[in-house]
């Protein structure tokens, strides 16, 4: 089955906004958490990533929340702007010992 | 400059052909991916590579197989390629299990 699970495969957003964006997972060994973000016809690059040591990371726009006890990580966006609009690839593992495994993918859109 | 890099780019081949994507990668990275991508799907796992000689399957290996004879180069080959492994297929590195994934821009393989 699948071990990370993104449930909305799309979300629309006003510009300015707060884009919020869910990812839940099964493995309870799973310790490092990711948001990749990939355009059209590009390849995913890594936005932001936390290990479960802590349970908030931010970085400028963007902040990741870890529940662990939930089995539940997101990242919200906010201020969004038109060129946040792609396709956002939640991912987790196991540092050293379990592969990255990724989500299906959200496609967030920016509306003007 | 770290990056990997993915040939051919486009590639069309005529169901039954053999094919044969490349990859390098010049970070010294252990470990090495093959993944496909399809709408709906996300990114599905066909091999990991740990080392040199040193590959897995990951969760769709059927139809394809793959060599790493050189840390820096990892390759996937269809022996016989099939109409429903028309994908955009993509390379990644990480220096371990449970860290960063790069990834090559993607090659777009149809089979016809």
């Amino acid at each position: 089955g699948q071990q990370v699970k993104q449930s909305s495969p799309s979300l629309t957003v006003q510009e300015g906004g707060i884009s919020i964006l869910n990812c839940d997972y099964e493995n309870d060994m799973f310790d490092y958490f990711a948001w990749y973000k990939k355009y059209p016809d590009n390849s995913p690059t890594l936005l932001i990533s936390v290990r479960s040591n802590v349970d908030k990371r931010e970085d400028g726009r963007l902040t990741v929340f870890l529940n662990k006890s939930g089995k539940h990580f997101s990242l919200h966006i906010t201020a969004s702007q038109p060129e946040d609009t792609a396709v956002y690839l939640c991912a987790a593992g196991n540092y050293g010992n379990e592969k990255i495994t990724f989500g299906a993918g959200t496609k967030l859109t920016i509306k003007p | 400059d770290m990056k990997v890099t993915q040939m051919p780019r486009y590639l069309i081949k005529r169901m039954g052909e053999n094919v044969l994507l490349e990859c390098g990668q010049d970070m010294s990275h252990e470990t090495m991916y093959w993944y496909r991508q399809d709408p709906g799907l996300g990114l599905q796992l066909i091999y990991i590579s740990y080392d040199v000689d040193s590959n897995s399957e990951g969760d769709i290996p059927k139809g394809y197989r793959v060599s790493r004879k050189k840390r820096e180069h990892f390759s996937l080959i269809l022996d016989s390629a099939k109409t429903n492994q028309t994908s955009v297929y993509f390379c990644a590195s990480s220096w371990d299990r449970g860290t960063e994934v790069f990834f090559g821009k993607g090659t777009r393989l149809t089979v016809v």
